[in-house]
């Protein structure tokens, strides 16, 4: 099993430019779960989704940040547009019932 | 608001000494309790869940559980230099949360 897979693992980009986080889940799994993850904060929960449909946004910052899962084996997290203070890693998870992450993506928001 | 509170450390222990890591969490309906292991620019990963109050061990490691005390904790034995790492501890009811983490340092 190739465990739950995001792209890219590095992104750089200048504020007010989109940003489109992606991520593979495990197959199988039915919930997904996007995670921010600074010094300050920890690790947050942004948004899941359970077969595919979004249960709870209640921790997406703000209307810049929106998520999809338009099947089982793909999400996408954007920030449009993005600010300094996105600057974080996001981490993708699985789950069918234990929660898995992903690797991670490194966004820096000049 | 659910919290879940962990002493950032750091935690120094000497290597093969036993590390003993806590956890409290204010929501009394929270069924599940996960530790999850993270090494410096790495993912989470999941060491140990427990479900019902007591004790549970998985080699070197044992996760306590009291929910009266609303506290689970974390104790590894013959600690090894590879067990330094952050440990966050992370609490469900109807969706999971994480504490911050406690950074471990393990002494060689």
């Amino acid at each position: 099993d190739a465990g739950v897979i995001q792209s890219p693992r590095h992104e750089v980009t200048e504020m007010g430019q989109e940003v489109t986080l992606r991520c593979k889940p495990i197959s199988g799994h039915n919930s997904l779960f996007w995670y921010r993850q600074t010094m300050m904060r920890g690790l947050e929960l942004l948004i899941y989704f359970n077969n595919n449909v979004p249960i709870d946004d209640s921790g997406m910052p703000e209307d810049r940040f929106s998520a999809k899962m338009p099947n089982a084996s793909f999400s996408t997290l954007k920030i449009q547009p993005s600010e300094p203070r996105d600057s974080a890693v996001y981490f993708c998870a699985s789950s069918k019932g234990i929660q898995y992450f992903g690797a991670g993506t490194r966004l820096s928001v000049l | 608001q659910k919290e879940v509170e962990q002493n950032s450390g750091p935690l120094s222990v000497p290597e093969g000494a036993i590390a003993s890591l806590n956890c409290t969490y204010s929501d009394r309906g929270s069924q599940s309790f996960f530790w999850y292991r993270q090494y410096s620019g790495k993912s989470p990963e999941l060491i140990m869940f427990i479900y019902s109050n007591g004790d549970k061990e998985d080699g070197r490691f044992t996760a306590q559980l009291n929910k009266a005390s609303q506290y689970v904790s974390l104790l590894i034995r013959d600690s090894q230099p590879s067990d330094s790492a952050t440990y966050l501890c992370a609490v469900k009811d109807d969706k999971i949360i994480f504490g911050k983490g406690t950074r471990l340092h393990i002494l060689p």
